[in-house]
């Protein structure tokens, strides 16, 4: 069975600073990742995904992840944390594309200090 | 609509009370799904309608948990008898290509 796991509940950084989230999955063949992010009061919004191919993908708002098999992880990046940031971040993976085989992981709470 | 629209946004119910929720899908959005967030957790997938398909209910974590999709669109969430471990945000998504899903706001139910 495939499983999400994020390490970090919560952290906290400097607007204008660089992110990493860390994500780290498992899942015997190739998995299709994704993150969401949740901002407060509202519901899920995906920031990007990766199914095949260039395992750096762009993402909206200016965030990024990377995909590194070897590791078996999906990170997401920022350069510059803008407050807008400020949310619940949420990786998935699944074993196909399809939207029902997606497990997410229990998710990184994000504040951004001015 | 727009986007996926749910109601109530909260519901506070008493130990024992029956509960509904609902969720209004994108239009032309042919799967719908609900999930559950508890505090701190991930999201928890609880049934899923696809179509004119018979739904997945295998994340339906009790027989107090049943869903429905009328028509194909609105889609209602029935908890009966709810339990205070119920207390959570209920989310419901849609997809049209099965790969990425619009979230509702989603409805927080607290249960006392």
């Amino acid at each position: 069975a495939q499983s999400v796991t994020q390490p970090d509940i919560h952290i906290t950084v400097s607007e204008g600073a660089s992110l990493e989230l860390r994500c780290n999955y498992s899942y015997g063949a190739t998995p299709y990742l994704f993150w969401y992010v949740q901002s407060p009061g509202q519901g899920l919004q995906l920031l990007l995904k990766y199914f095949s191919g260039d395992t750096l993908v762009q993402g909206i708002k200016g965030f990024e992840a990377e995909f590194k098999r070897s590791q078996s992880s999906f990170n997401l990046r920022k350069p510059s944390v803008h407050w807008s940031d400020a949310a619940e971040y949420f990786c998935a993976v699944a074993s196909s594309g399809s939207a029902r085989q997606l497990t997410f992981g229990s998710g990184t709470q994000l504040t951004v200090l001015p | 609509g727009a986007g996926v629209s749910q109601s109530p946004s909260n519901k506070v119910t008493e130990k024992g009370k029956d509960v509904e929720l609902r969720c209004d899908p994108i239009s032309g959005h042919t799967a719908l799904y609900w999930y559950r967030q508890s505090l701190g957790q991930g999201l928890e997938f609880l049934i899923y309608f696809q179509g004119n398909s018979a739904p997945d209910k295998s994340g339906l974590p009790s027989d107090r948990f049943s869903a429905e999709r009328t028509g194909g669109s609105v889609s209602t969430l029935t908890i009966q008898r709810t339990q205070q471990e119920d207390s959570a945000v209920y989310l419901c998504a849609t997809t049209i290509q099965g790969r990425e899903l619009f979230f509702g706001e989603g409805s927080r139910l607290t249960v006392l």
